[in-house]
């Protein structure tokens, strides 16, 4: 499974944009990217995921470049409500297999 | 529509004793996955389950088992409790096939082992 790597903490302020960077630098081709959240005291929660380009929902937007070995999480307008842990994970979803988690990057939202 | 419900919420033990925790997944999912979290770390795989067989399984020692019933809940046990058991346990459900691989965790309960 390919190595994650991404900041271990950030802070924004409210209204910002947020962009948390992850790198997979030996992401496989099948690989797909996924981010997750978690809140304190609860399970982590599916956010987004991609294999190329650039994939929007209405809570992200996940950017892929071309040779895959990054990829950028992107929170429009953060609130305090975003304050948690962002988790990203790359593996082969075609099953949905195990998730290997990382230890993720705590954002802290403050006013 | 009931997202993944987790028994008990808390639970405190002693070393030596077993535990068993209760999963319901979510509705029209046939995959349940249980995961082990430490303080401070992110979840950790232990095994899944699908049609009441273990499908795979994470680097967790046998104390570690769990079963799946026809209803698709599952339960996982721990034997021989040690202090390094407390953590949050995750259980994630899903289906085994679709158009969305999407696991959708429940709230957890949270193992206190003394």
């Amino acid at each position: 499974l390919a190595k994650t790597t991404q900041p271990i903490s950030m802070d924004s302020y409210e209204g910002q944009e947020v962009n948390i960077t992850c790198s997979h630098n030996n992401i496989a081709t099948n690989d797909y990217i996924t981010w997750y959240q978690q809140f304190p005291s609860q399970g982590p929660r599916f956010i987004i995921q991609g294999y190329k380009t650039k994939v929007t929902n209405e809570v992200a937007s996940l950017f892929i470049p071309a040779d895959r070995k990054s990829s950028t999480l992107s929170l429009p307008r953060v609130s305090l409500s975003d304050t948690a842990v962002y988790y990203c994970l790359v593996g082969d979803d075609g099953t949905a297999s195990k998730l290997t988690f990382g230890t993720g990057t705590r954002l802290q939202v403050t006013l | 529509d009931a997202g993944v419900t987790q028994s008990p919420t808390h639970l405190i033990k002693t070393r030596g004793q077993q535990v068993t925790l209760r999963c319901s997944p979510k509705s029209g999912h046939d995959t349940v996955s249980w995961y082990q979290q430490a303080l401070g770390q992110g979840p950790q795989f232990i095994f899944q389950y699908y049609e009441e067989e273990e499908r795979q399984r994470g680097n967790f020692p046998d104390r570690f088992s769990g079963h799946q019933f026809p209803n698709y809940s599952s339960e996982l046990n721990v034997n021989a409790l040690l202090l390094g058991d407390s953590a949050l346990y995750l259980c994630a459900s899903s289906l085994a096939q679709g158009s969305s691989t999407e696991q959708f965790f429940g709230p957890g309960t949270r193992l206190t082992v003394l």
